[in-house]
């Protein structure tokens, strides 16, 4: 089946350091990987997305590599900020079903 | 632009009743997907309309049903509500297989 792990928070750091949230999946076939975020009484948006293999995803600094070899999707940032404080899932969509299987999420909170 | 919406924002019932949750797609898209999201995980596939049909379904009994209207906005039922129905629940509408744009969501507490 579909799934995905997510390194367990929370994850507290201090403005401007780097970040890594690890993200790995089990999926038959080809699936698309994304990053959504959750901010304090929000909906979930959209951060960055791959599509294939060594594709990467990038936005607001943000940025993960698809692995294919390590079935992985590590969310990186270089230098992050109080306002980057949020909930970080995850995802995946099996062959482009437009049914995402989620991770269970990895709260981040940066410090001034 | 609009971008999705759901009605309503929160919501109390209790154990047994009936519940109706509403989504106004993002304008221009044709697809309506929803997920339920339990406190402290994420977000888990319910089902997806399409063209007035129901496409795709999860891991969920049939007493969650839907809806969806020939305006593309839609409605997720659930009956006899239990306990374990407590979660956010979340509309996430698309267009031609693209990207997936959430809503807000819509807080269900049962007592």
């Amino acid at each position: 089946g579909n799934s995905v792990t997510q390194m367990e928070g929370p994850v507290t750091l201090s403005e401007e350091a780097f970040l890594t949230i690890n993200c790995t999946y089990t999926a038959t076939g080809y699936p698309s990987l994304f990053w959504y975020v959750q901010y304090p009484g929000e909906g979930l948006q959209l951060l960055l997305k791959a599509t294939k293999a060594d594709d990467k995803g990038s936005n607001k600094g943000f940025e993960a590599t698809y692995r294919k070899e390590t079935t992985s999707f590590h969310l990186e940032k270089g230098s992050v900020q109080v306002s980057d404080s949020a909930v970080y899932f995850c995802a995946l969509d099996p062959e482009g079903a437009q049914k995402l299987v989620f991770g269970q999420g990895t709260r981040l909170t940066i410090n001034p | 632009d609009a971008g999705v919406t759901q009605s309503p924002t929160h919501l109390i019932k209790t154990r047994g009743q009936q519940v109706t949750l509403r989504c106004s797609p993002k304008s221009g898209h044709d697809t309506v997907s929803w997920y339920q999201q339990a406190l402290g995980q994420g977000p888990q596939f319910i089902f997806q309309y399409y063209e007035e049909e129901e496409r795709q379904r999860g891991n969920f009994p049939d007493r969650f049903s839907g809806h969806q209207f020939p305006n593309y906005s839609s409605e997720l039922n659930v009956n006899a509500l239990l306990l374990g129905d407590s979660a956010l629940y979340l509309c996430a509408s698309s267009w031609a297989a693209a990207d997936e744009f959430f809503g807000p969501g819509t807080r269900l507490t049962v007592l």
